[in-house]
């Protein structure tokens, strides 16, 4: 059975701290995403990395950074967290476009991190 | 021309009617037109695509309508059921990274 995990369902956190948000996947795709969900907003890429090390920047990257060190594990930084950041994080990995299945643009999502910045 | 506008925002169905979500895009580059739902405290998950080549798929109660030149498709729900209650997304690309839209959330009453 195909997983992305979220290293936490719900977090807390305030107002300038360092926040880490982890990823995980066994799926051994090549693509993860971090998108943040809102009401009214649907799902908006904050960045996207297609393979170790490399990132690249989706819609909505002010005031995140990303990390991607392993191929299954890809972490999302808010530097100092604002108000503004209280959202839902949605993780998801897929296979790279290329491949000869109609299914390559499948993405498999995690289940969120619902977090406040109070 | 990136976006990806979705309609309606909410949308309430009695048991055994017809759902109907529609959205639209701008870029005729896209070749890949997926929906993906998501039930409460999960993450969202595909549940039927199409490509531009087609004009409709059917996967049991759930059809995906195509029309290119108005560059608009919908995803029909027959016979809804309350275990439907969700939110759907339609989303576009012809890259690696999904357009979205903005969601819909469907509740289906008994």
């Amino acid at each position: 059975d195909v997983k992305v995990t979220q290293s936490s369902r719900y977090l807390v956190k305030r107002t300038g701290e360092k926040v880490f948000l982890e990823c995980v996947q066994d799926m051994d795709h090549e693509n993860m995403f971090w998108y943040r969900q809102d009401p009214g907003l649907g799902l908006r890429l904050i960045y996207f990395s297609y393979d170790v090390k490399m990132k690249e920047k989706g819609d909505i990257p002010e005031g995140y950074s990303v990390s991607r060190e392993k191929k299954e594990r890809f972490s999302l930084i808010l530097e100092s967290a604002s108000t503004n950041q209280t959202s839902m994080y949605l993780c998801a990995s897929s296979l790279a476009a290329g491949s000869a299945s109609f299914t390559v643009y499948e993405q498999y999502f995690g289940p969120g991190t619902r977090l406040t910045v109070t | 021309q990136q976006q990806v506008k979705q309609s309606p925002q909410s949308l309430i169905v009695q048991k055994g009617g017809i759902s109907i979500i529609n959205c639209a895009y701008e870029n005729t580059a896209f070749d890949y037109f997926p929906w993906y739902q998501q039930f409460p405290g999960k993450g969202p998950a595909l549940l039927i695509a199409i490509r531009p080549d087609v004009s409709e798929k059917k996967e049991g109660r759930f059809t995906i309508s195509f029309n290119k030149s108005a560059k608009q498709f919908s995803l029909h729900i027959m016979d809804s059921q309350p275990g439907d209650s969700a939110t759907y997304f339609c989303a576009a690309t012809n890259t690696d990274k999904l357009i979205f839209g903005t969601g819909t959330r469907l509740q289906v009453f008994p």
